[in-house]
């Protein structure tokens, strides 16, 4: 049963515009949320973490938000850009790392 | 910069063969993992290791073995590969899971088995 999920397969956005990708969670023990970035024959390379005491991280264009009551996080990536092309994985930490499907965002120049 | 690497990035075989795949790390991290990404299915974890000589299975062990007989060193073992193990194959490392704690992964192998 997928502990960590992303609905949508695939997001395109022009360059310039925010994109928004999304993550929903069904156990509420997890504590520690993190954003994957992977790129075509390459391994997946952190991007950004929150804590479950936070509702808000941001690194440069990359800010994550948590909401706790809807279990759901988000990755903002403003403004995009060609390079940010690729698949995003969520994951959530546990007794072990649960990734979500992932979400392959294409950024249009 | 942590280190985690995969000896092959391609690598085909044929039905029926036995098939090594190597990860070494260079963070003297102690938990190692094994994860298969198929196309819509995302990550999946095969087998993870605590510490050296112990393994657990992750959600799809079947058809897979691993082996930890270095804490640097994780290797997954197909006993006889079926080309529904054709996938991406990635290795990571970290600390134990928990706030703070993240997976560094390798380059991957892509497998595909003809």
């Amino acid at each position: 049963d997928q502990q960590v999920k992303q609905n949508s397969p695939s997001l395109s956005v022009q360059e310039g515009r925010i994109s928004i990708l999304n993550c929903d969670y069904t156990n509420s023990m997890f504590d520690y949320f993190l954003w994957y970035k992977k790129y075509p024959a390459e391994g997946p390379t952190f991007l950004i973490s929150i804590s479950s005491i936070k509702d808000k991280n941001e690194d440069g264009r990359f800010t994550v938000f948590l909401n706790k009551s809807a279990k759901h996080l988000s990755l903002h990536i403003v403004p995009s850009q060609p390079g940010d092309s690729a698949v995003y994985f969520c994951a959530a930490s546990g007794n072990q790392f649960y990734f979500g499907t992932g979400t392959s965002l294409t950024v249009i120049p | 910069d942590v280190k985690v690497t995969q000896s092959s990035r391609y690598l085909v075989k044929r039905t029926g063969e036995k098939v090594f795949l190597e990860c070494v790390q260079d963070m003297d991290h102690e938990n190692m993992f094994w994860y298969r990404q198929d196309p819509g299915l995302g990550l999946r974890l095969i087998y993870f290791s605590y510490d050296v000589k112990m393994k657990e299975k992750g959600d799809i062990p079947e058809g897979y073995s691993v082996s930890r007989e270095k804490k640097e060193r994780f290797s997954l073992i197909l006993e006889s590969a079926s080309t529904n193990q054709t996938s991406m194959y990635l290795c990571a490392s970290g600390w134990a899971a928990g706030t703070n704690e993240k997976l560094f992964f390798g380059s991957g192998t892509q497998l595909s088995v003809l």
